[in-house]
């Protein structure tokens, strides 16, 4: 089984200024990771993925993550974040794929990010 | 091209009665999942269906809650005798299988509200 743990449930942060958002997971198996970005009252979108090779992975909007095997992290972090930036962020896992299919996401429960100006 | 569409929107209905939510994934998607994000909780799998049989029907929280799907296409869940916990947002995603990797794209929700 695969479980996500997201540190953070919410990360309040000044316009400029650089964020980490911190996700670990629990698996017995090779995983993909990702994160995806909610913003109000919006759907879900991909921010960006880890399939393999380098473990510095860059994303929309200027995010980037990296994984790290040995302590099973994939944090999220942005250098300069701006106000559009204030949304809720998920990490996930799923099993790699088998079988012709993905297998579904296993998500942490989220991190509310807040820029204030 | 057209994404995932989900309905209706919203739904409010009272303690005890069903409930229909709808998807449509995107054409050619032959994976389809359902999820579902209570407040202050992460989304939590449902079911995940491939072409109209589901092998993965582990998430589902009662039997209370079936889901079917027609063809590669249109799918509904369903919720029967709904109940006050099953507030929440259902989320709809699907994805092709054609490679290693296929991505889930998300619908934009069924907000449910049981009174």
């Amino acid at each position: 089984a695969q479980s996500v743990t997201q540190l953070d449930s919410q990360v309040p942060v000044f316009e400029e200024a650089p964020v980490e958002l911190r996700c670990n997971y629990s698996s017995s198996v090779s995983v993909y990771l990702f994160w995806y970005v909610q913003y109000p009252n919006q759907g879900l979108q991909l921010l960006l993925k880890y399939l393999s090779g380098s473990t510095l992975v860059k994303g929309i909007n200027g995010f980037e993550a990296e994984f790290n095997k040995s302590q099973t992290s994939f944090h999220l972090r942005k250098p300069s974040v701006h106000i559009s930036d204030t949304a809720e962020y998920f990490c996930a896992v799923s099993r790699t794929n088998y079988g012709g299919s993905q297998g579904n996401l296993i998500f942490g429960k989220g991190t509310k990010l807040s820029v204030k100006p | 091209g057209a994404g995932v569409s989900q309905s209706p929107s919203n739904k409010v209905t009272e303690k005890g009665k069903d409930v229909e939510l709808r998807c449509d994934p995107i054409s050619g998607h032959t994976a389809l999942y359902w999820y579902r994000q209570r407040l202050g909780q992460g989304l939590e799998f449902l079911i995940y269906f491939q072409g109209n049989s589901a092998p993965d029907k582990s998430g589902l929280p009662s039997d209370r809650f079936s889901a079917e799907r027609t063809g590669e296409s249109v799918s509904t869940l369903t919720i029967q005798r709904t109940q006050q916990e099953d507030s929440a947002v259902y989320l709809c995603a699907s994805s092709s299988t054609s490679g290693t990797y296929n991505e889930q794209f998300f619908g934009p929700g069924t907000r449910l509200t049981v009174l």
